[in-house]
């Protein structure tokens, strides 16, 4: 089955503490992304990926890093987190580019105290 | 920056009512596209459409349909004869792209509009 896959789903953690949400493709698309989505901002561009080893920032990249040393995975990494990182967080890949339509993850629900 | 509105936080309908949600983008490039996404309660992310600025002719898919003029720079979707299955987020989106079509990597989503169809 073509999916996106992230974990974990749901993460609560405290202020400070490195963490890290995985994102998985089986559809050998060579473009992905994040996002997060807070209420009444709608979904905001954390980074993208065009390739492998290719990555830059969306809009809202500030106490964000990824790396994409591989087609199929994306992670998005929290070195330091803080309370106004809490969000709902979507990852999504599309065949090239952001003019295919996109293929969303679950979500992961994150939470920082 | 490319940029998209959508002013309607909530809209409130009874079934089968017909509804509009509005979309309003700013993009300086000729050539963009441009994108419906419905999230249902369940939270996950589906795509309803995309278009080019290319192909302004309006779309219909059952009981959905989207107007694209570019004129107003708006992409508005109308479902008709609502149904309770209807309530979700809906989202707008814009992604900019070079003159071969080639997107920049950036898509833009709107505030998201909150639809309820009431039984």
């Amino acid at each position: 089955e073509a999916q996106v896959t992230q974990n974990p789903r749901y993460l609560i953690t405290v202020t400070g503490k490195k963490l890290t949400v995985t994102c998985s493709q089986n559809m050998n698309h060579e473009y992905m992304s994040w996002y997060r989505q807070d209420p009444g901002l709608g979904l905001r561009q954390i980074y993208y990926s065009m390739n492998v080893e290719v990555t830059d920032k969306g809009d809202v990249p500030e106490g964000y890093k990824v790396s994409r040393k591989e087609k199929r995975n994306f992670p998005l990494i929290l070195e330091s987190p803080s309370p106004n990182q809490t969000s709902l967080y979507f990852c999504a890949s599309s065949v090239t580019g952001t003019y295919y339509e996109q293929y969303f993850g679950p979500g992961t629900r994150l939470t920082v105290t | 920056a490319q940029k998209v509105t959508q002013a309607q936080t909530e809209i409130s309908v009874v079934e089968k009512e017909d509804v509009t949600l509005d979309c309003v983008y700013e993009t300086r490039d000729t050539t963009y596209y441009l994108f419906w996404y419905k999230q249902p309660p369940s939270g996950e992310l589906v795509f309803l459409i995309r278009r080019n600025s290319f192909d302004e002719q309006n779309e219909i898919s059952g009981r959905y349909s989207w107007n694209f003029q570019k004129s107003t720079s708006s992409f508005n979707f109308t479902i008709t004869a609502s149904q309770v299955v209807d309530s979700a987020v809906y989202f707008c989106a814009l992604s900019e792209a070079r003159a071969g079509g080639t997107s920049y990597g950036k898509l833009t989503f709107g505030q998201g509009t909150i639809l309820t169809v009431h039984p």
